[in-house]
């Protein structure tokens, strides 16, 4: 059974520009959890999307955004960079009935 | 306010000894305490998760304890191997299909 896959691996990016995350869940995952790892501040949930919903949104500014497409997968898009949005962007996936979130290996994602 | 505290921040521990992490939590509503652990380059990747009702769960080399009035829980590893030398985080949540309130997490090595 294939994982939870993210692209890109790496990316780097300039102050104000911005970008797109991309995450396929696994086979049958129907839910699919963003989260951030930054230096220091470990990790902290930013989005969750069920069904094509947005469920869920922790406490990040409106330019981090996304949607999760008919297939499951999903996208992150942040807008108007900023240095401290370097970080690794993990998504993580989950079926249905209250099953336990797996998660891919990230997008490790720098701010020049 | 941080929701789940984990301690110690890091822990250097003989080949074949016990090797703790405790962790606490506040908001008496989460209702799932998984364990992730992460090598570097890697995703967390779930090891081990237990519910309030239970005062202990063991899988392997690896045993939680819950202590549910004092709002705090534990992961034990028995035997510890250079091969578990990674990060670990305690995580809590209302389910498992819940976000994710994850500790800072703990850098364990296992001396060979």
């Amino acid at each position: 059974e294939a994982g939870v896959t993210q692209s890109p691996t790496h990316l780097i990016k300039t102050r104000g520009q911005q970008v797109t995350l991309r995450c396929s869940p696994i086979s049958g995952h129907t839910s699919v959890y963003w989260y951030q790892q930054a230096l220091g501040l470990g990790l902290q949930f930013l989005l969750w999307y069920d069904e094509g919903e947005e469920r869920n949104r922790g406490n990040f500014p409106p330019r981090f955004s996304g949607r999760q497409f008919p297939n499951y997968s999903s996208e992150l898009n942040v807008n108007a960079l900023e240095l401290e949005d370097s970080a690794l962007y993990l998504c993580a996936s989950s079926g249905v009935s209250n099953q336990p979130q797996h998660f891919g290996d990230g997008t490790r994602l720098s701010i020049l | 306010q941080q929701q789940v505290k984990q301690s110690p921040q890091s822990l250097i521990v003989q080949k074949g000894g016990i090797s703790i992490i405790n962790c606490a939590y506040e908001n008496t509503a989460f209702d799932y305490f998984p364990w992730y652990q992460q090598f570097p380059g890697k995703g967390p990747a779930l090891l081990i998760a237990i519910r309030p009702d239970v005062s202990e769960k063991k899988e392997g080399r690896f045993t939680i304890s819950f202590n549910k009035s004092a709002k705090q829980f534990s992961l034990h590893i028995m035997d510890s191997q250079p091969g578990d030398s990674a990060t670990y985080f305690c995580a809590a949540s209302k389910s498992r299909d819940d976000k994710i309130i994850f500790g800072k997490g703990t850098r364990l090595h296992i001396l060979p």
